[in-house]
């Protein structure tokens, strides 16, 4: 089983500022990578495929980078609706898919 | 516009069984590979299963955790995807969400529109 490890845990950021989110694959998962947006009682979006592709009708502001093992996520001027859990998933490999465990995202 | 919408989650004892529907509206149902997570409350997404298009066979493929337990099914003609759940226990408690995605023999596209979910609460 793949394991995916999200840093940090929790993020606080400033209005405006830029918020980086790292994600870490236990082995290769090529470019099959994906991010989603999870705010409170809803179900998770997705914003990033195939490590670096926006999904459709997510912002311009949410970019993806990195193959393989490392990943980015990052967020160049964080708003307040962007407050959330933002997890990465591998789907290079199965059974199973594979989730990190999150990122917090909090306004500073 | 794509639609799916989950139901038959609920109240059930351990030991019981519950069959969860996915109606999905908007796109063409059977060709695409439908998937089930859920997630625990105050915890992260887990990947259940997943039953791939009739193109691709329209066979399950299960995490480690279900398996032998819980059964994908699909119906073309009725836009609907299955999650039997069998045996049921307590840590069966969760919100449970089905997606679509594009399979192939040679990979999986991410998931990308998610249902809301349906509360499966597993107790005595």
């Amino acid at each position: 089983e793949i394991v995916m490890t999200q840093s940090p845990a929790t993020l606080s950021v400033s209005p405006g500022e830029r918020a980086t989110l790292s994600c870490r694959a236990s082995q290769s998962v090529s470019s099959n990578l994906a991010w989603y947006q999870q705010k409170p009682g809803q179900a998770p979006r997705l914003l990033i495929y195939s490590a670096s592709f926006r999904a459709t009708g997510i912002p311009a502001r949410f970019s993806g980078s990195g193959s393989v093992t490392d990943f980015t996520l990052t967020i160049s001027s964080l708003q307040s609706e962007d407050v959330a859990v933002y997890y990465c998933q591998q789907y290079n490999d199965w059974p199973p898919w594979t989730f990190g465990q999150g990122t917090k995202v909090e306004i500073k | 516009e794509v639609q799916l919408v989950e139901s038959g989650g609920g109240l059930v004892q351990p030991g019981r069984s519950l069959r969860l529907s996915c109606s999905a509206s908007g796109f063409t149902f059977g060709d695409y590979t439908m998937t089930w997570f859920r997630q625990a409350p105050g915890k992260g997404l887990e990947w259940i299963g997943f039953i791939r298009s009739k193109t691709y066979g329209g066979t399950p493929e299960y995490a480690a955790s279900v398996k032998g337990r819980f059964t994908i099914s699909r119906d073309d003609s009725k836009s609907i995807a299955y999650l039997q759940m069998d045996s049921l226990k307590t840590e069966d408690t969760a919100m449970y969400y089905c997606t679509r995605a594009i399979c192939s023999t040679t990979g999986c596209y991410a998931p990308d529109y998610w249902g809301q979910g349906t509360l499966v609460t597993v107790s005595s």
